[in-house]
This record gives C-alpha cells, sequence and structure tokens, in this order.
C-alpha cells in the first residue's frame, strides 16, 4: 500500500515563526497535496504540485508557500505562523490526475 | 463557485440497519465524485469513485449512487456496525486535468449496538 508519512503528528509554534510541514510518499506519485481541515469548513487546498519544482495555488494560499526539490517529498512553509493557521493540516499523493488520494495521518499545528 | 453540501449533523443509528448519507452540488457538473472515511485524529481513506455515466456503484457492504439531474449523491451502508462510525467525506474535483478535488465538510455517522 502506498504510505504517505507527515514528520510530525503535533506541533505547537508561536507567532511570526516559520515553520515547516514535511511530507514524503513512497509510491513515486506525481502529485502532491497540503490542505488544510477545519471543523465545520471541509478539507481546504492550500497548494499542490504535478511535478518536481513544479506547483500551483489552491484555494487558500495566502500565508504558505511550498517547495518540491524531490519527487517524493513536499513540503510546506508557514513563513511567519498566525493563530489564524492553527489547523489539521494534511498532505496527499496520486499518481495521476482524477484518481484517489492517499493522505497521510496529518499534522496538528497549534500557533500561540 | 463550486458548493458541496452534506449534513453537517451527526447521524446516529443502530447496528444492523441501514445509513444513508447525502452529498449535494451546486454550479458544477462534475465528471466523477469520490466518497472518503475519516476517522478521528486520522486522514481521509478513499472508499469509492463514481463516475457521472454510472448510476449506482457497491463494493461489499457499501453502495454509492450517482443523480447529475438532481446534484446529489448517495452513500449507502447496509448491515451497518459499530466500526463504522466515523466521518464521511464526498469529494468533487475541479480544476481542467489535475486531479484538484473540493471537500464536502463531511457527515459524522455514529452506528450504535
Amino acid at each position: 500500500d502506498v504510505k504517505v508519512t507527515q514528520s510530525s503528528r503535533y506541533l505547537v509554534k508561536r507567532t511570526g515563526e516559520k515553520v515547516f510541514l514535511e511530507c514524503v510518499q513512497d509510491m513515486d506519485h506525481e502529485n502532491m497535496f497540503w490542505y488544510r481541515q477545519d471543523p465545520g469548513l471541509g478539507l481546504r487546498l492550500i497548494y499542490f504540485s504535478y511535478d518536481v519544482k513544479m506547483k500551483e495555488k489552491g484555494d487558500i494560499p495566502e500565508g504558505y508557500s511550498v517547495s518540491r526539490e524531490k519527487k517524493e517529498r513536499f513540503s510546506l512553509i508557514l513563513e511567519s505562523a498566525s493563530t489564524n493557521q492553527t489547523s489539521m493540516y494534511l498532505c496527499a499523493s496520486t499518481e495521476r490526475a482524477n484518481e484517489k488520494l492517499f493522505f497521510g495521518s496529518g499534522t496538528q499545528l497549534s500557533v500561540l | 463557485s463550486q458548493k458541496i453540501e452534506q449534513n453537517s449533523e451527526a447521524l446516529n443509528i443502530q447496528e444492523g440497519k441501514t445509513a444513508t448519507l447525502t452529498c449535494n452540488y451546486t454550479n458544477y457538473s462534475p465528471a466523477y465524485l469520490q466518497w472518503y472515511r475519516q476517522d478521528p485524529g486520522r486522514g481521509p481513506v478513499f472508499l469509492l469513485l463514481i463516475r457521472e455515466n454510472e448510476k449506482e456503484k457497491r463494493k461489499e457492504r457499501l453502495k454509492v449512487t450517482f443523480d447529475t439531474t438532481l446534484k446529489q449523491s448517495l452513500f449507502h451502508i447496509t448491515a451497518s456496525q459499530p466500526a463504522d462510525s466515523a466521518t464521511y467525506l464526498c469529494a468533487l474535483p475541479f480544476g481542467g486535468g489535475y486531479n484538484k478535488l473540493i471537500f464536502g465538510a463531511g457527515t459524522r455517522l455514529a452506528v450504535h449496538p
């Protein structure tokens, strides 16, 4: 089975800190995604990448950036963390467009 | 803009009954629709994909219907078990050829013994 691994399950950071969330998939998937999930709002797409060094903005990219230097790794960066970025962050991958997503277990980020 | 609606209230049913969850969407004609299961503190897990030319799809105790006229999908779990208790999310694609999915907020299902 595909494994998508997120580096941390829980993370606590202070306002203004630069935060790195790491995601690694082991199935050579082309496409990788970062979502955030908030109660009552569902999953919202932050950024996605369809190839190494390629990225596209999702619905809510403000305050975030991403990096994909290697095919298996997709990093989400909070340039200057704010309290409204407290959320569950989910990474996902898929081999081809229009196929099912494989999700990691998520990182619960708290910004104080 | 595209909008997906799922029942925000939890669905409580007795073990052995059929659970039916609803996913409605507006302003869109998706080529397919996906259903995921999410347990607390975990990432969603893919369950089923149904395409616009398929009226119904089954997988073990799961059945999904897709009515493109009503803009609605129904997700059924027959002979439900307490282990089926989870949040169920529907998702629709958007954005050209890339697999960008819009997710509904999900419906929490609780199956009681």
